[in-house]
Formats: C-alpha cells, structure tokens, sequence
C-alpha cells in the first residue's frame, strides 16, 4: 500500500516557472524525502527534511514539512526543461528504513 | 565512485518460470532495498538486506525472495512468474541502519509475457 498522495498528478509549466508539488501521508514518521525520476529509470534522492524540521533548501528546491497537517510541498524554483522528471515523496514506517512512496507527480517544463 | 549497479537492463520471460536479479551497492554501502515499480505507480518496498539478514519484507508472496552476499551485492529471485510480475524492478542502497538516504539503480525492467 502507499501511504504517501503527491498532488498534482501532472503538472505542465513553462520554463522560468516555479513548481509546487504537494504530499500528504497518513502515518507518523522520522522523516521525508523526495526523488526525481526520469523517464522510469532509476529515482534520485533530492532532499530529506527531518519531522523536528518545518523547512530545508537545497539549490533551486525548497521543501517544508508540516506533521501537525502530515503534508509536505516541494517548490522548484525557475524552473528548467531538465526538470521535466516525475517527483515522489517517501516516508519512513516510524523507524523502519522501508521507504513508502506516493504515486508521484509528474513534472513537464516547457522550453 | 560508481553508483548503484543493476543487471541485466531488460528481461523478458514467460509465466512460470523463474528469473534473478542482481545488484551491486555502492562501495562503503551495507544495506540493500529492492522495490517493484508497476507503470504508473511510485515504488512499492519488497524487502531490505543489512549485513547479509533480511531486514524487512513487504507484502509480497513467498515467490519472492532475495539474499545478500559477503561483498554486500544481492540478488532477488522471483519463482513462477505472473503477467502481473510485469514491472521496473529498483534496487537502492544506503550506508547502513539509520541512514535513510536510499541510492538507486537503474533498474530492471522485467517483461512477463
């Protein structure tokens, strides 16, 4: 089962955008992180935020956490077409290190 | 350093029968994670491997089975193959317990025909 929901499902932009992906889960958890994945290959990790933090930044991605809502967004900042990818949000299971994954947005940058 | 290493890129098989999955972590890394990605769907956990014991195991039937060898690579067997078998087939690893940054391969597609 999947314990984590991204919203949109889809989400078309144009280049010099920002994108703002959402997910909401239904457990407690340690932590939250998101991936990248290109065309069904391999995910990349993109960013964990750990349940005391309320927000992170890494380069162009900002990510919050609100646990009192278990919801979290990811925003792209100028956005670019090499940001075209599907995004997925993965909880912990409160310890485990099996990662729970959403059914992912799916990001399209136009040029 | 090389990343996550999956073989073979591409399998096509016929229900019934049996196939292996390989995989190699990452130099250092000690735990292993396999995950079933059916189009369309985000990664579902199968199980994970940390120095050589099984970890945790998803809700998966007893078709499927992995094992970890003493370099840390693992294999996942799967035994009378389903047409619902049919998926991209991830392995990820991480340094060990604790670490919960996941490092994924390229992935196996697997084709059950």
């Amino acid at each position: 089962s999947q314990q984590g929901e991204e919203d949109p499902q889809a989400l078309s932009i144009q280049e010099g955008e920002n994108a703002t992906m959402n997910c909401s889960y239904k457990t407690s958890i340690n932590n939250l992180q998101w991936y990248r994945q290109n065309s069904g290959r391999g995910l990349v990790h993109l960013i964990l935020i750990r349940s005391n933090e309320r927000e992170k930044h890494s380069g162009r991605l900002r990510v919050t956490l609100d646990t009192s809502k278990k919801s979290s967004s990811l925003l792209i900042t100028a956005s670019r077409a090499a940001d075209t990818a599907s995004y997925f949000c993965a909880t912990d299971q409160g310890g485990s290190e099996k990662l729970v994954f959403g059914k992912g947005t799916k990001l399209t940058v136009n040029p | 350093d090389a990343g996550v290493t999956q073989s073979p890129t591409h399998l096509i098989k016929t229900r019934g029968q049996h196939v292996t999955l390989r995989c190699s972590p990452i130099s250092g890394h000690k735990s292993v994670s396999w995950y079933q990605q059916v189009l369309g769907q985000g990664p579902q956990f199968i199980f994970q491997y940390y120095e050589k014991e099984e970890r945790g195991r998803g809700n998966f039937p007893d078709r499927f089975s992995a094992r970890q060898f003493p370099n840390y690579s693992s294999e996942l067997n799967v035994n009378a193959l389903l047409l619902g078998d049919s998926a991209l087939y991830l392995c990820a690893s991480s340094l060990g317990w604790g670490y919960y940054e996941q490092y994924f391969g390229p992935g196996t597609r697997l084709t059950v025909t």
